[in-house]
């Protein structure tokens, strides 16, 4: 059964650096998302991705956050210059056309130190 | 402002016993509401998800009942297993958006032998 994959499992970095988090969506999947789970809390959306372009950001999504498809199968989410309070479990996760079930990859842990 | 939350954060049950998860919602206007379940150290895993139109809707051994007039969803787990211990999360999708997916805070689902 086709996965959502994400690397790497878990980052750390410094404060002040950049990090690129990247995902591989199912492939026949046509929309794109980015959310964030800071430990004990809950899912919170950051951003969806469609046709090439940012479709819808949340208030966390700032200037310091970007998305890119690169090529035909990788999906990245870059933090140009890390937080501590950016440390959390990033979720790729990516949906079919016409349903509302979305799939999720295993995140990856950032800690930003 | 856009909410789903949770009424119980714990529940216990026995094995071989049905659970019920409930999860209260504020906003009206969502499309779809939809349950994951996620295991420790895992992404959010799809469950069963349900259009705003419907009352109810059957799975594998889950059901999920949609109950609009008090905007209340449950997710019924028959015959629970040790496997289905897990963290549940409700999730809606607001309407006309990008289906971006707004969490709840959770259920810890605690199966006993």
């Amino acid at each position: 059964e086709p996965e959502v994959t994400q690397t790497p499992s878990h980052q750390v970095t410094q404060m002040g650096q950049e990090v690129i988090l990247r995902c591989v969506p199912i492939s026949n999947h046509l929309y794109f998302y980015w959310y964030r789970q800071i430990l004990g809390q809950k899912v919170e959306f950051l951003v969806s991705f469609y046709n090439n372009e940012i479709s819808e950001k949340s208030e966390i999504f700032d200037d310091q956050f970007s998305v890119e498809r690169p090529d035909g199968s990788n999906f990245t989410l870059k933090i140009r210059s890390t937080k501590l309070e950016d440390s959390a479990m990033y979720f790729c996760a990516s949906r079919k056309d016409r349903e509302a079930a979305q799939y999720f990859g295993p995140g990856t842990r950032l800690t930003v130190t | 402002g856009e909410s789903v939350g949770l009424h119980l954060p714990t529940l216990s049950v026995q094995e071989g016993d049905n659970s019920i998860i409930n999860c209260a919602y504020s906003n009206s206007a969502s499309d779809y509401f939809i349950w994951y379940k996620q295991e420790s150290g895992k992404g959010p895993q799809f469950i069963i998800d349900i259009r705003s139109n419907m009352d109810k809707r059957q799975g594998q051994r889950v059901t999920v009942l949609l109950n609009k007039t008090v905007k209340h969803l449950s997710l019924q787990i028959a015959a629970t297993q040790p496997g289905d211990s897990a963290v549940y999360f409700c999730a809606e999708t607001p309407r006309g958006g990008s289906y971006k997916l707004i969490f709840g805070s959770g259920t810890r689902l605690l199966v006993r032998p």
